[in-house]
């Protein structure tokens, strides 16, 4: 069974510029997640869904974030304009009520 | 914020010998889970302990729990070169895993 699957692996932009990531969760898994993981840190949430419905998305900074899950399976998390606290990692996680399992993450470097 | 804190930092052992790795706590939980991520790499789930056990074992790995003190610790017993990683615990309440800043472990051959 395919793991969860994040795209692009890798993604360097200048500051203002905007920026896209995409993730396709594990088939079935009717939660999704997106985390931030700064540089020697843990990973932060940033978003949770339930099937198409944002459930829990206090710590996604709006003025800049926002996502959307269509259909309740494919999701994307979007910065615009992107600025040089935005470099991090990117980790889109599913889950199907349990453990939640892990995409490889799109690291993001905003110069 | 981050709810749990791991300690030490980091951690370096050689092969064969144990490594364990502890991690603290704020809030009331429902389950405590440890995950693994190799460089460059998405987090690995390793072991997950539910808020009314105190021990579980896998493979090599055990993972205490200790709610009165709001901690957990996980040991590798025999390490290998390829248990080389950052360890992370993360507190789960009703839906929300909260992780910590995380252990780095460097096992050399």
């Amino acid at each position: 069974e395919a793991g969860v699957v994040q795209s692009p692996r890798y993604k360097i932009i200048e500051k203002k510029q905007p920026v896209a990531f995409w993730c396709n969760p594990i088939s079935g898994h009717n939660t999704l997640y997106w985390y931030r993981q700064n540089l020697g840190q843990g990973p932060e949430l940033l978003i949770r869904y339930e099937n198409e419905e944002a459930v829990d998305d206090s710590q996604l900074p709006k003025d800049r974030f926002s996502a959307e899950r269509l259909k309740g399976v494919d999701s994307t998390l979007k910065i615009q304009p992107a600025e040089l606290g935005d470099s991090a990692v990117y980790l889109c996680a599913s889950s199907l009520g349990g453990t939640q399992y892990f995409g490889p993450g799109t690291r993001l470097l905003v110069l | 914020s981050q709810q749990g804190e791991e300690d030490p930092q980091a951690l370096s052992i050689q092969e064969g010998e144990n490594a364990t790795m502890n991690c603290s706590y704020k809030t009331s939980i429902n389950n405590l889970q440890w995950y693994r991520q190799n460089s460059g790499r998405g987090l690995v789930h390793l072991i997950l302990i539910r808020s009314n056990e105190r021990e579980k074992h896998s493979g090599r790995l055990r993972v205490t729990l200790d709610t009165s003190k709001k901690s957990s610790s996980l040991l590798i017993t025999a390490s290998r070169a390829a248990d080389t990683a950052s360890y992370f615990c993360a507190a789960q309440g009703y839906s929300t895993l909260t992780f910590g800043k995380g252990t780095m472990l460097l096992v050399s051959p």
